[in-house]
This record gives structure tokens, C-alpha cells and sequence, in this order.
């Protein structure tokens, strides 16, 4: 059965510094993979996918995440975080193509001022 | 386009009472889920269904029923409320080709005293 593991509950960082989140996954076949962000109190929205194709895949607020077969990873980045970028941060991977979704625990981001 | 609409968005249940949140979505998505987020543990599956008719178990279906009689709509019922209900839940709706991923509703608060 596929699985995604975060390893990080919690990250705080300044604003204005770079930003990596990991995220590891186990899936037998060809994976999707998503992140997706929610804010305090909101649903989820997503930031960016990769279904095939080029391993570095660009997404919405200027994240960026690249693909890693050899390391079943898929990690969450972005050059310079904005206090904005407070928020949780889950990768998932889809089973079955597109059928269902497996998440991670979630990341929570702190930003400093 | 309303996207995934759930109610109610609050509810405060009775152990032992039932009832069933309702999910619709109007983009002609043959894929919904049903999850709940609990602190700590992301989000987890508790049924999901691939197009009208057909439903299946995800990772914690245990004290819920779903049924799948048309594409726009997925209710979740909770046959006799527990205080281990106690979550936020969340429906969930892809296309067959997972293109943009899956689009989220905005949640349900449940509370079972």
C-alpha cells in the first residue's frame, strides 16, 4: 500500500530565507504526487502536482518541488518565504492514477519576521 | 462554478445520534473522497467512490456509510456518533485524469459529546 512520510512536524524560518520541505513516499508504480497548503481554519489548496515528464515542477505563490525516483522523494521549495507562506503543508500520492489520495502527516511553517 | 460544497460547517452531536454531511460538487467529477483531519495525523481516507454506484473503503471507514447515487453528490453518514468522531472532515472531487488534482470542500467541524 503506498504511504507518504513528512519528517518534519514543524519548520519556522525568517522571512525572506529559502525554504525546503521534505516529503518521502512508498508506491510500488509510477506515483502522483501533489502538495497541497491549508491555512488556519481553511480547506486545501493545491500547489502544485507532477504526473510525468519533467521532474521539476513549478506551482502557484512561486513554490517549486522536484521529483526523485531514485530517492522517493518529492520536496517542497521556494527561494524566499513571505510571513503569507504561514500556513500547513501536506504531500500526498495518488494510488491508482488519480482514484484516491494518501497524505502525509502535514508540516506546519512558522515564519519569523 | 461552486466547486465542493459541504454542510453543514459546523455540528455538535449526542453519542449515539446519527446523521450524514453532505458533499456536492458541479464540475462533472467521476472521483470523491471523504476524509478527516485529526491534530498530528494529516489527513486519512474513510471511503471513496470512482463515478456513480460504486464506493469503496479507504483507510478508516469503521461508523461510516457513503453511497454514490449520482456523480454530483457523496454523503457521509455516521450510523451512531462517537466521541472518537470527534474531527474536522473534509469531501474531496478529481476528474478520472487527476489533471488538477483534487478539489477540496471547506470542511466540516464535528463534535460528539
Amino acid at each position: 500500500a503506498q504511504s507518504v512520510t513528512q519528517p518534519d512536524i514543524h519548520i519556522t524560518v525568517s522571512e525572506g530565507a529559502s525554504l525546503e520541505l521534505r516529503c518521502n513516499y512508498s508506491y510500488g508504480a509510477t506515483p502522483y504526487l501533489f502538495w497541497y497548503v491549508q491555512s488556519p481554519g481553511q480547506g486545501l489548496q493545491l500547489l502544485l502536482k507532477y504526473f510525468s515528464g519533467d521532474t521539476l515542477v513549478q506551482g502557484i505563490k512561486g513554490f517549486e518541488a522536484e521529483f526523485k525516483r531514485s530517492q522517493s522523494s518529492f520536496n517542497l521549495r521556494k527561494p524566499s518565504v513571505h510571513w503569507s507562506d504561514a500556513a500547513e503543508y501536506f504531500c500526498a500520492v495518488g494510488a491508482q492514477g488519480a482514484q484516491k489520495l494518501v497524505f502525509g502527516q502535514g508540516t506546519r511553517l512558522t515564519i519569523n519576521p | 462554478n461552486a466547486g465542493v460544497t459541504q454542510t453543514p460547517k459546523f455540528q455538535v452531536l449526542k453519542t449515539g445520534q446519527s446523521m450524514t454531511l453532505q458533499c456536492a460538487q458541479d464540475m462533472n467529477h467521476e472521483y470523491m473522497s471523504w476524509y478527516r483531519q485529526d491534530p498530528g495525523m494529516g489527513l486519512r481516507l474513510i471511503h471513496y467512490s470512482v463515478g456513480a454506484g460504486i464506493t469503496d473503503q479507504g483507510e478508516v471507514p469503521n461508523g461510516y456509510n457513503v453511497s454514490r447515487s449520482t456523480t454530483e453528490d457523496f454523503p457521509l453518514r455516521l450510523l451512531s456518533a462517537a466521541p472518537s468522531q470527534t474531527s474536522v472532515y473534509f469531501c474531496a472531487s478529481s476528474s478520472t485524469t487527476g489533471g488538477n488534482g483534487y478539489t477540496f470542500g471547506s470542511g466540516t467541524r464535528l463534535t460528539v459529546v
